[in-house]
């Protein structure tokens, strides 16, 4: 089954610095990656998309990368904001072809003032 | 566009018990999602709709589960009965397919059950 893998430790950060996350995937190469945001309490919130052919792509503070050879995609929030303390989720499609989304289980980030 | 709509938000029930989730898509979109969250599990998808037929129930975990779209703009979950390893946060999304581009999710509030 194609899965997807992501730090299940919370990382905890100061205020100002960058974080990075990371999402690694198994079997073949997705033709997409997306990176959704989670409260708690609330239900997962779309933030960027990307695809297999796209190294990076941006979003304000937002820069997410998408490496095929090392199966794996890092999410960056630069200048990070107590208000950026959430739960960020990766997804691909369940299969080839799909645009049905299977999520990882997300990883928790923490950004102290 | 108030988004995608479930209720009830929190539901305590008792083991045994019939338990009926409801969620209303985002106006215009073809595709609902069920999905359930837990610590143990993460995000899982459990069964989804494709202009209100269902297309993957494998994700349902046992016959105690079933989902129905009777119409565009409403899906419930059943759980019959219900048993304390029910127990989660329930989601339903909806989304648009676009031509021939992945479509993003919309996730509704979700419903947190509690079997006892």
């Amino acid at each position: 089954s194609q899965k997807i893998e992501q730090n299940s430790e919370a990382l905890n950060i100061q205020e100002g610095k960058t974080a990075t996350l990371t999402c690694n995937y198994t079997n073949y190469s997705p033709a997409y990656l997306q990176w959704y945001r989670q409260d708690p309490g609330r239900g997962p919130v779309f933030l960027l998309l990307i695809r297999e052919n796209e190294k990076e792509k941006r979003k304000e503070r937002l820069k997410v990368t998408f490496d095929t050879t090392l199966k794996q995609s890092l999410f960056h929030i630069t200048a990070s904001q107590p208000a950026d303390s959430a739960t960020y989720l990766c997804a691909r499609p369940l299969s080839g072809g799909s645009y049905i989304p299977t999520f990882g289980r997300g990883t928790s980030l923490i950004v102290h003032p | 566009d108030a988004g995608v709509i479930q209720s009830p938000r929190h539901e305590v029930t008792e083991m045994g018990q019939e338990v009926t989730l409801r969620c209303k898509p985002i106006s215009g979109h073809d595709y609902l999602f069920w999905y359930r969250q837990t610590m143990m599990r993460g995000l899982e998808l459990l069964i989804y709709f494709n202009n209100n037929v269902p297309i993957d129930d494998s994700g349902m975990p046992e016959d105690r589960f079933s989902a129905k779209m009777p119409n565009a703009s409403f899906s419930t979950l059943k759980i019959q009965p219900s048993e304390p390893r029910d127990s989660a946060v329930y989601f339903c999304a909806s989304s648009k397919q676009g031509s021939g581009a992945p479509e993003t999710q919309y996730f509704g509030p979700g419903t947190r059950l509690l079997v006892l």
